[in-house]
């Protein structure tokens, strides 16, 4: 059964740098998003990306991230300075795109900023 | 500002019982409805969804949506210890593809 993948699974990374987090969507979906979850709290929309830009982006996503679709399967998400505040499990998801809304998730990336 | 608000928990139920999870939406012009199970550490895992008004089956989970109440529900059946878990409810709003999450509702079955 096709799957949302993600890598890397893990990412420990010192506060200011940079960090690219990659998700490999379901072939044939055309709606890919991001989400986080901090530790207890709530999953959080970030951004969806449709036909190669962003259709909607919450609060959260300020200028320090950015989405990009590099190829035919890539999906990533970049975060130019990391703050402490980042630290979270990041999922990204996707849908077929028709009459089906229902978003499927790939397992997370865990970012721990220090 | 759009909530979705869940109880807690811990919702405790023995084996066999069943299990029933609730969820309240704010945004009274969302129009699908979706249940994740989430286990420690994991992602989300789709369980069910619902647009319309009424019960939907699937197996042992039966979802229950009354708009007019702004209200959903989930009801598992014959509960396992393997349905341990945090159910998060999730709603579609604006165009339905951002996805507004509850806080989770997290259930034992104790065998």
């Amino acid at each position: 059964e096709p799957e949302v993948t993600q890598t890397p699974s893990h990412q420990v990374t010192q506060m200011g740098q940079e960090v690219i987090l990659r998700c490999v969507p379901i072939s044939n979906h055309l709606y890919f998003y991001w989400y986080r979850q901090i530790l207890g709290q709530k999953v959080e929309f970030l951004v969806s990306f449709y036909n190669n830009e962003i259709s909607e982006k919450s609060e959260i996503f300020d200028d320090q991230f950015s989405v990009e679709r590099p190829d035919g399967s890539n999906f990533t998400l970049k975060i130019r300075s990391t703050k402490l505040e980042d630290s979270a499990m990041y999922f990204c998801a996707s849908s077929l795109g028709t009459s089906s809304e229902t978003q499927y998730f790939g397992p997370g990336t865990r970012l721990l900023v220090l | 500002q759009k909530e979705v608000e869940q109880n807690s928990g811990p919702l405790s139920v023995p084996e066999g019982a069943i299990a029933s999870l609730n969820c309240t939406y704010s945004d009274r012009g969302s129009q699908s409805f979706f249940w994740y199970r989430q286990y420690s550490g994991k992602s989300p895992e789709l369980i069910m969804f619902i647009y319309s008004n009424g019960d939907k089956e699937d197996g042992r989970f039966t979802a229950q949506l009354n708009k007019a109440s702004q209200y959903v529900s989930l009801l598992i059946r014959d509960s396992q210890p393997s349905d341990s878990a945090t159910y998060l409810c999730a709603v579609g709003t604006g165009n339905n593809r951002k996805l507004i999450w509850g806080l989770g509702t997290s259930l034992a079955v104790n065998p």
